[in-house]
């Protein structure tokens, strides 16, 4: 079946640096890959829908400054947390649909822990 | 209101119970329908998809209401293994909107 893999699967980092996760899609083309934030004991909640090429689009109150998305080929999208707070410990998905518009996959996730 | 709501649990059962989970949704323009489950600190992986008719997988049925935006999810026969989050997901026009989840622990 379809993979999404994510690298890292988990990093640790001081409070003011950046992180940076990546997401692929290891045997389909996704033309649309979506992000997604989940803190302990809660849901998965969008933050972001890339489309191959174009801007992201974000959720109401997601900060698209500190949330960088770039989604610059059909198997690959990257999320940059800018300056990451220890607020923004999290663990984060992505998912990536494939060019039939059909079935999402997601990838294993990155836990990310902000000291 | 919540886009997907669920009951939270947990549900504790013995093995071999019979459970059941229901969700309701507020988007009535909702298209797609799927229950997924996740295991802690996993990614959600999809159990099945929900249609108006009713289907079923194995122990596993599950049925969507469109007049009452319901929809539900029963497990027969549990397992140890059924022990997990199980997430009711609703699909738009474009992304997937996830609820809450309930959670699960089967027992011996």
């Amino acid at each position: 079946g379809a993979v999404v893999s994510q690298h890292p699967s988990w990093v640790i980092c001081k409070s003011g640096t950046s992180v940076k996760i990546e997401c692929r899609s290891l045997d389909f083309q996704a033309t649309t890959m979506f992000w997604y934030r989940q803190f302990p004991k809660q849901s998965l909640m969008l933050m972001a829908t890339s489309n191959e090429g174009s801007k992201a689009t974000y959720e109401q109150g997601v900060e698209k400054d500190k949330f960088l998305i770039n989604h610059a080929s059909l198997t690959l999208s990257t999320l940059t947390v800018t300056s990451a707070h220890p607020e923004d410990s999290s663990f984060y998905i992505c998912s990536a649909r494939d060019l039939g518009g059909g079935t999402q996959y997601f990838g294993p996730g990155t836990r990310l822990l902000v000291l | 209101r919540k886009e997907v709501e669920q009951d939270p649990g947990p549900f504790n059962v013995p093995e071999g119970a019979t459970v059941a989970f229901n969700c309701t949704y507020s988007n009535s323009a909702s298209q797609s329908f799927f229950w997924y489950r996740q295991d802690c600190r996993k990614e959600p992986k999809l159990l099945m998809s929900v249609y108006s008719s009713g289907n079923e997988d194995g122990r596993f049925t599950a049925q969507l209401n469109r007049a009452s935006q319901y929809i539900s999810l029963l497990i027969r026969d549990s397992k140890l293994s059924d022990s997990a989050t199980y997430l009711c997901v609703v699909k738009g026009n474009n992304d997937m909107r996830f609820g809450a989840g309930t959670r699960l622990t089967v027992k011996p």
